[in-house]
């Protein structure tokens, strides 16, 4: 089992540009969330879903939209990228809502 | 609104000492979980405990221990006789009821803990 995985691992994007984060899980989990971690800030719930075809908002949602069209994957896309998106990206995945959650590596995103 | 606070920014201690990390929480749910996680210095979060707010008993695994104190609305987590593998950035959270306009997961800013050999 690959667990959580992640996709890309690094990305630079520039002021206005979009892209989307995978985030694929194999453990046929319900759950799976999207956190942003920032120097000094801890970790902060962006999106979360509930179910395929589900999503719904978190803590800091403004600037990211999500898909769930498959169990087992949770697309977390910026439509234009600002600097204030530099962050660490994180996945999670679980079986029962708001228990034990499994992370993927991160995604290391820089906006210039 | 509910809020997690860890206030101890950084910890240094040196091998074999016990340290504990404090985490104060605030919600206005009877119903709420608290959650520890680890981040050590490869950057991956490891799920550590979840207590529910029903149970006040406190929980040893091997090292690490959680007193768990709702008169003071505390959940602090202690490794008993450090190692250097326990260096990492401790994180607490919360989840409560998830009533309208509540974030449903709330993480503490974390601690991070250095154990010196």
């Amino acid at each position: 089992n690959a667990g959580v995985t992640q996709t890309p691992k690094f990305r630079v994007l520039k002021t206005g540009q979009s892209m989307t984060l995978l985030c694929a899980q194999d453990m046929n989990h319900e759950y799976m969330y999207w956190y942003r971690q920032d120097p000094g800030m801890g970790l902060r719930l962006i999106h979360y879903s509930v179910g395929e075809g589900t999503t719904a908002k978190g803590e800091v949602p403004d600037g990211y939209n999500v898909s769930r069209l498959k169990k087992q994957n949770f697309l977390l896309g910026l439509e234009s990228a600002a600097p204030s998106q530099t962050s660490v990206y994180f996945c999670a995945s679980g079986k029962i809502l708001w228990n034990e959650q499994f992370f993927g590596p991160g995604t290391r995103l820089t906006v210039l | 609104a509910q809020k997690v606070t860890q206030a101890q920014t950084e910890i240094s201690v040196v091998e074999k000492e016990d340290v504990t990390l404090d985490c104060v929480y605030e919600t206005r749910d009877t119903t709420y979980y608290l959650f520890w996680y680890k981040q050590p210095p490869s950057g991956e979060l490891v799920f550590l405990i979840r207590r529910n707010s029903f149970d006040e008993q406190n929980e040893i695994s091997g090292r690490y221990s959680w007193n768990f104190q709702k008169s003071t609305s505390s959940f602090n987590f202690t490794i008993t006789a450090s190692q250097v593998v326990d260096s990492a950035v401790y994180f607490c959270a919360l989840s409560d009821n998830h009533h309208s306009g509540n974030t449903p997961l709330v993480f503490g800013k974390g601690t991070r803990l250095s154990v010196i050999a």
